[in-house]
């Protein structure tokens, strides 16, 4: 069993859906949760960070973890073309020295 | 700008040669990264470094080298023992204070 699982998709939605992202996971030593997306042929760029459990807001991007059911979210509101890109989850437990990624998530989002 | 810069974007390598990856950043980060991302894949650690001079192995780290003789820089080698180098390759930091890691732009190595 992998450590991170993530859906590889790909998720084709209209422009202006809600978007939804998921990960499991199974070392509950995890204390640190990240969303990243990368465009096509681009390093990844930090979405959404959050320690422990809980939600997090920012404009259109909600990320949600539950840690008693080993669960990471990404919600996507209003979903635009120029959100199309690969969304890849990460993890880890201290210090970052030892952070696990989900393979990705394709999102393509039609005008 | 703070950041992580990688050069060459794009590298063009015979089969058997060795190619350095360059790897830059001014983001007074202690700890640095490669990883390597293949098409489906999630992304894999070859190395990473915690300090100056001292460096791990990472998953796979067979067929390549590091270095690590100043903060600021982590050149990655890929050597003529590593069986399928063509790959996307990607150099990360972090600070010791936070667990979220920086992504440079990539480097795309093709071997031929």
């Amino acid at each position: 069993q992998k450590e991170v699982e993530q859906d590889p998709g790909p998720l084709s939605v209209p422009e202006g859906a809600i978007v939804s992202l998921n990960c499991t996971y199974s070392n509950s030593a995890f204390q640190y949760f990240m969303w990243y997306r990368q465009y096509s042929r681009k390093g990844p760029e930090l979405l959404m960070y959050t320690y422990s459990s809980g939600n997090k807001e920012d404009g259109r991007f909600t990320a949600q973890v539950d840690k008693s059911s080993k669960y990471i979210s990404l919600f996507i509101r209003d979903s635009q073309p120029s959100d199309s890109a690969t969304y890849l989850c990460a993890m880890s437990d201290t210090g970052g020295f030892k952070t696990i990624f989900g393979a990705g998530t394709r999102l393509f989002v039609k005008a | 700008d703070g950041g992580i810069t990688q050069s060459p974007k794009y590298l063009f390598r015979k089969e058997g040669q060795n190619v350095t990856l360059s790897c830059e950043q001014n983001l007074n980060h202690d700890a640095m990264y490669w990883y390597r991302q293949d098409p489906g894949q999630g992304l894999r650690l070859i190395y990473y470094s915690q300090i100056v001079n001292d460096f791990q192995k990472g998953d796979i780290a067979e067929g390549y080298s590091v270095s690590r003789e100043k903060k600021e820089s982590f050149p990655l080698t890929v050597t003529s023992a590593q069986k399928n180098p063509t790959a996307f390759y990607l150099c990360a930091s972090t600070s010791t204070r936070v667990s979220t890691i920086y992504f440079g732009e990539g480097s795309w190595l093709t071997v031929v």
